[in-house]
């Protein structure tokens, strides 16, 4: 049974950079794609990019280049950050295991929160 | 960007209850549909993948059909754990990957 693990700042400030990482617990790194997703409070799902196992990625559009996700195969873990960082950034981020390009097993959600 | 729309946004029914929600896309995604429902608090969890088929674990009460541009998902008696937000997503198109607006359901 797959466990994926969070772990990063959950309160920055406008222009600064967001930093999570996701541990991952019983899966090979090598046979999926892992994604990170994000939800602003009361609303619904954005999807951000994904990263295979070799560091291919692909992001959305939206965030304008401002997205890197990379992937750590010898620790088992994958991680997002996110630049010039603005309000409209906050948001629940959760980190996920893909069944094939889809999100199918998530991480338990971290709440990051953009204020001066 | 493929745009995913849910109806209805929100429906209130009993324990018990046939209940169905589409999703239609803004073009043809084949079957590269997926449904996910989402308690407050925690993440989504995966029902339904390539528009049909059962995740592991999920109760056969949940199916999933549809093609092209129209999906349903269909519950067919109603339990007390599945009045949640349940959301529609496609993988034809990753540049990106889009999810509908989702449909609350609720206890009548």
């Amino acid at each position: 049974q797959v466990q994926l693990q969070q772990s990063g700042a959950g309160l920055l400030k406008p222009s600064e950079t967001l930093s999570l990482t996701c541990d991952v617990y019983g899966a090979s790194f090598s046979d999926y794609y892992w994604s990170w997703l994000r939800q602003p409070a009361g609303k619904g799902l954005e999807w951000i990019g994904e990263v295979s196992h070799t560091g291919a990625t692909t992001y959305n559009p939206s965030l304008n280049s401002r997205a890197t996700i990379s992937v750590d195969t010898s620790t088992n873990q994958f991680s997002l950050s996110i630049k010039s960082l603005t309000a409209a950034d906050t948001a629940i981020y959760y980190c996920a295991r893909n069944k094939g390009h889809s999100p199918a097993d998530w991480g338990q959600g971290t709440l990051v929160t953009v204020s001066s | 960007d493929i745009q995913l729309t849910q109806s209805p946004s929100a429906l209130s029914a009993s324990v018990g209850d046939r209940v169905t929600i589409t999703c239609r896309a803004s073009r043809s995604i084949t079957t590269y549909l997926n449904w996910y429902y989402q308690k407050p608090g925690k993440p989504p969890k995966l029902l339904i993948y390539a528009a049909s088929s059962l995740q592991s674990g999920v109760p056969s009460r949940f199916s999933g059909s549809g093609s092209g541009t129209d999906f349903t998902l269909t519950i067919s008696s109603l339990q007390p754990e599945d009045f949640a937000t349940y959301y529609c997503q496609q993988s034809y198109d990753l540049l990106p990957i889009t999810f509908g607006q989702g449909t609350r359901l609720e206890i009548k």
